[in-house]
């Protein structure tokens, strides 16, 4: 079965650095989602991304972040400079078309800011 | 404004007896709804989704759920529950518009007795 793949799979980073999230999407699917879980909290939406730019984001999804493909297969989630906010598992989701609500998550990238 | 509440933050079942977990929603249009399974540093994985038609949808590892639209609700359902069930369940509503994207309840965590 397809699968998203997301690297890393941990990542520990210092307040203030930079950090890049990678994700691989399904080869045949057309919109692309990170969702963001705090530890013991529950699963929210940070922003979509369908034909090279953002379709939805959400309060959370601030100047700080930014979301690319910028080699056409890889989706990347960058946050420019991090807080101990941040700190959280960071899933990339994909979907074939428009009308197909199959979600296909990734197992997740655990970042943690210290 | 659309939301999911699940009231229950933790159940704790004995194996072999049957499981419900509560989910109700607010949403303003026939909602999209969907289960997901989180065991602990996994990713989500989609146990069964309601999109139109029969009310009673069944999905993998023998769970079934039930949308009662008077009721608002989404509940999810096993009669046997086995131990490897342990893990934290996630009831998520969609909003079919441009960005397609999910909304998590907080989620059940369940424990199972030996």
């Amino acid at each position: 079965e397809p699968e998203v793949t997301q690297t890393p799979s941990h990542q520990v980073t210092q307040m203030g650095q930079e950090v890049i999230l990678r994700c691989v999407p399904i080869s045949n699917h057309l919109y692309f989602y990170w969702y963001r879980q705090i530890l013991g909290q529950k699963v929210e939406f940070l922003v979509s991304f369908y034909n090279n730019e953002i379709s939805e984001k959400s309060e959370i999804f601030d100047d700080q972040f930014s979301v690319e493909r910028p080699d056409g297969s890889n989706f990347t989630l960058k946050i420019r400079s991090t807080k101990l906010e941040d700190s959280a598992m960071y899933f990339c989701a994909t979907r074939p078309g428009q009308t197909n609500y199959g979600y296909t998550f990734g197992s997740g990238t655990r970042l943690t800011v210290v | 404004a659309q939301s999911v509440t699940q009231p229950d933050i933790h159940i704790t079942v004995s194996e072999g007896a049957s499981l419900e977990l509560r989910c109700n929603y607010s949403y303003g249009a026939t909602p999209y709804l969907f289960w997901y399974v989180q065991s602990p540093g996994q990713g989500l994985q989609l146990l069964l989704k309601y999109f139109s038609g029969d009310t009673l949808v069944q999905g993998i590892k023998g769970f079934e759920a039930e949308f009662k639209r008077s009721q608002s609700s989404f509940n999810l359902r096993k009669p046997s529950v086995h131990w490897s069930d342990a893990a934290e369940y996630f009831c998520a509503v969609g909003r079919m518009d441009s960005s397609y994207k999910l909304i998590f309840g907080s989620g059940t965590r369940l424990l199972v007795r030996p």
